[in-house]
């Protein structure tokens, strides 16, 4: 299962941050965290990962809380084209890791106008 | 920008029939993967390839589903026997290396068991 805790449901304005939350209450020293969104039964896409520093790319940020029992996924300025399931996967790696990963529910974001 | 593609994008096929579905990885990619969606639930991971083995498989993964890397530029799934509860999206992915690199997936083939 899952390791992680996600609202499943979300809305945001167009044109607003959107900051999708994600409890991993029992995260170990070596699991990152990972956001992967799905845009309606496309193929998952990545966006993000981290292992405790708060990250950027030119797709969002992650921001980790210093304990790393939580996360928040920040869209900076949504779009309608952003209405997707968005993921949050904790996963270890390890040397030889195969990249496995598991899903969850994950949170509906619905953008609207 | 580079993408994974896969074919056929829907299949139908009658129970107990076999199926293969295709894949082309990103062409530096070295590990090769498979997930299954049935509708309406989570994503799945089914099994992961490198270096022409399996590395992990999923307790879905039984003797039913096979990979193979037939050349350098494929990655198949094959389903012997195909039952309704294989009814899902499929989805390919691969990944340059393995760890925390990210996995690309592929847009998925819709499998209809009838």
């Amino acid at each position: 299962d899952a390791k992680t805790t996600q609202p499943p449901s979300m809305d945001c304005a167009e044109g607003r941050a959107a900051n999708l939350p994600c409890n991993h209450s029992t995260i170990s020293g070596n699991e990152y965290v990972y956001w992967y969104r799905q845009i309606h039964s496309q193929g998952p896409q990545y966006i993000i990962h981290g292992l405790k520093n708060n990250e950027t790319n030119e797709m969002a940020s992650l921001i980790i809380t210093e304990d790393r029992k939580s996360s928040t996924l920040i869209l900076p300025h949504a779009t309608l084209r952003d209405t997707a399931v968005y993921y949050c996967i904790v996963r270890v790696n390890y040397g030889g890791s195969q990249g496995n990963l598991i899903f969850g529910k994950g949170t509906k974001l619905s953008v609207k106008p | 920008e580079p993408e994974v593609t896969q074919t056929p994008s829907h299949q139908v096929t009658q129970m107990g029939q076999e199926v293969i579905l295709r894949c082309v990885p990103i062409s530096n990619h070295l590990y090769f993967y498979w997930y299954r969606q049935i509708l309406g639930q989570k994503v799945e991971f089914l099994v992961s390839f490198y270096n022409n083995e399996i590395s992990e498989k999923s307790e879905i993964f039984d003797d039913q589903f096979s990979v193979e890397r037939p050349d350098g530029s494929n990655f198949t799934l094959k389903i012997r026997s195909t039952k309704l509860e294989d009814s899902a999206m499929y989805f390919c992915a691969s990944s340059e290396i393995g760890g925390i690199t990210e996995a690309f997936f592929g847009q998925g083939t819709r499998l209809t068991v009838v």
